[in-house]
């Protein structure tokens, strides 16, 4: 199974500034024939589901605020969101769709400092 | 609209069982693969199970093989997942999601696009 470690496990950031949340995959997710990192990011804020922000790790979802950008190749990703709003606490999950199980991370609790 | 509508949680006692259901509308819904996850109280997310847009494969995460049976009816645009001797462990919110999108042997995705907002199953005595 790949096995998705997700840095920091929270995270404390002021309204206005970066915050960077990472994710280690304990193997590639490149798939070589396409050249796409099968790595989506997903946020779930406080009683709600999930919601897709950002897959082949850099493609932002549809609707989603270009203050959310992902970055990386191969095992390690990040999510940015370059100017942090209050409507961004939540959790901060990525996910790797490369082979099954199709593996989370344990998450990232972000919060306004 | 674009929505997963999921049901069927509840109370049910350890070694029991309990069949949800998510009813999709607003797409194709024979044109996608459609996968479970579950949310323990106050934990991550795990995913579950997957089943082909045409429901010819099915795979299962290792904790619920062989308890969990994932279907589909694409006549009338609906997901199942039948779960056999619950444990205490399997109690979570169960979300259905929608995975990749195919026609024919042509298939694009495989990221969750789509979320319901889930359904609340509870294994207690």
């Amino acid at each position: 199974d790949i096995v998705l470690t997700q840095s920091p496990d929270s995270l404390a950031v002021s309204l206005g500034e970066r915050a960077t949340i990472n994710c280690k995959s304990s193997q590639s997710v490149l798939y070589s024939s396409n050249n796409k990192n099968y790595l989506g990011w997903y946020q779930q804020r406080p009683g709600q589901p999930p919601r897709l922000l950002i897959y082949w790790a850099s493609t932002r979802e549809s609707g989603v605020p270009d203050r959310f950008s992902g970055s990386g190749s191969g095992t390690d990703f990040t999510l940015t969101i370059s100017s942090l709003q209050a409507e961004d606490v939540a959790v901060y999950y990525c996910q790797q769709y490369y082979s099954s199980p199709y593996t989370f991370g344990q998450g990232t609790n972000l919060e306004i400092k | 609209e674009v929505q997963l509508v999921e049901s069927g949680g509840g109370l049910v006692q350890p070694g029991g069982s309990l069949r949800l259901s998510c009813a999709a509308s607003g797409f194709t819904f024979s044109d996608y693969w459609m996968h479970w996850v579950r949310q323990a109280p106050g934990k991550g997310l795990m995913w579950v199970s997957r089943i082909y847009n045409d429901g010819i494969s099915t795979i299962y995460a290792d904790s619920v093989k062989g308890r969990f049976t994932i279907s589909r009816d694409n006549a009338k645009n609906t997901l199942y997942l039948q779960m056999n001797s619950l444990r205490d462990e399997d109690t979570a919110l169960y979300y259905c999601a929608r995975g990749q999108h195919c026609i024919g042997s042509s298939c694009s995705g495989g990221y969750f696009d789509l979320w319901g907002r889930g359904t609340l199953v509870t294994v207690s005595s």
